[in-house]
């Protein structure tokens, strides 16, 4: 139980276009997802926390008009990169909790590359 | 806000022996959670074992186990028979009890490489 995809696990995108990245908690209501950013070697950053049905709640230095999260329902978050630039490749991995419990179950991630 | 420290950004242990990972974590709170997740190259964030800060009994998972230093905010992972499969990067985290889904805290990492 408590499984966490992501679509795609990588993407290939050009300088100035659009990437939305999918983000699915498959078995059971993910009352609140979390978007983090991973560097190479260096470790996980907490992006935003979005609750189903309400605006998500952005870090400080987080660029909300770049990076559009949506969580439009229990089972279901995208994170949009827009207007992606190289310095926008990264890992993002996506977590979904239940809100009742301790734990965040995390997705595989989504290897993002902008030429 | 709370911050969590590894001071060691690598590891290494011969298969079948013991290694202790250091984190050291700074909070106001007074309950909490604390986490040891492993990622191996796989990049799936795994969940090693967790702490509540209220409870002062040690946690243990298998060959692994934490020593919980509440008063000097140290919270170090020790495993033990150390195996190959054992090799990632060990992340300890720091999750507020306040709020029903608070954010959790990462610290910087420990690269664990195990040899034979």
């Amino acid at each position: 139980g408590a499984v966490v995809s992501q679509h795609p696990s990588w993407v290939i995108c050009k300088s100035g276009t659009s990437v939305k990245i999918e983000c699915r908690s498959l078995d059971f209501q993910a009352t609140t997802m979390f978007w983090y950013r991973q560097f190479p070697k260096q470790s996980l950053m907490l992006m935003a926390t979005s609750n189903e049905g309400s605006k998500a709640t952005y870090e400080q230095g987080v660029e909300k008009d770049k990076f559009l999260i949506n969580h439009a329902s229990l089972t279901l978050s995208t994170l949009t990169v827009t207007s992606a630039h190289p310095e926008d490749s990264s890992f993002y991995i996506c977590s979904a909790s239940t809100g009742s419990r301790y734990e965040q179950y995390f997705g595989p991630g989504t290897r993002l590359t902008v030429t | 806000a709370q911050t969590v420290t590894q001071s060691q950004p690598e590891m290494s242990v011969q298969e079948a022996e013991t290694v202790t990972l250091s984190c050291t974590y700074d909070t106001s709170e007074s309950d909490y959670y604390l986490f040891w997740y492993k990622q191996p190259p796989s990049r799936q964030m795994i969940l090693v074992i967790r702490q509540e800060a209220y409870k002062q009994q040690n946690a243990t998972e298998n060959r692994f186990s934490v020593n919980f230093q509440k008063a000097a905010k140290s919270f170090s992972l020790k495993i033990s028979d150390s195996q190959l499969g054992d090799a990632a990067m060990y992340f300890c985290a720091y999750r507020s009890k306040t709020g029903t889904a608070s954010k959790l805290t990462f610290g910087t990492g420990t690269r664990l490489q195990v040899t034979l």
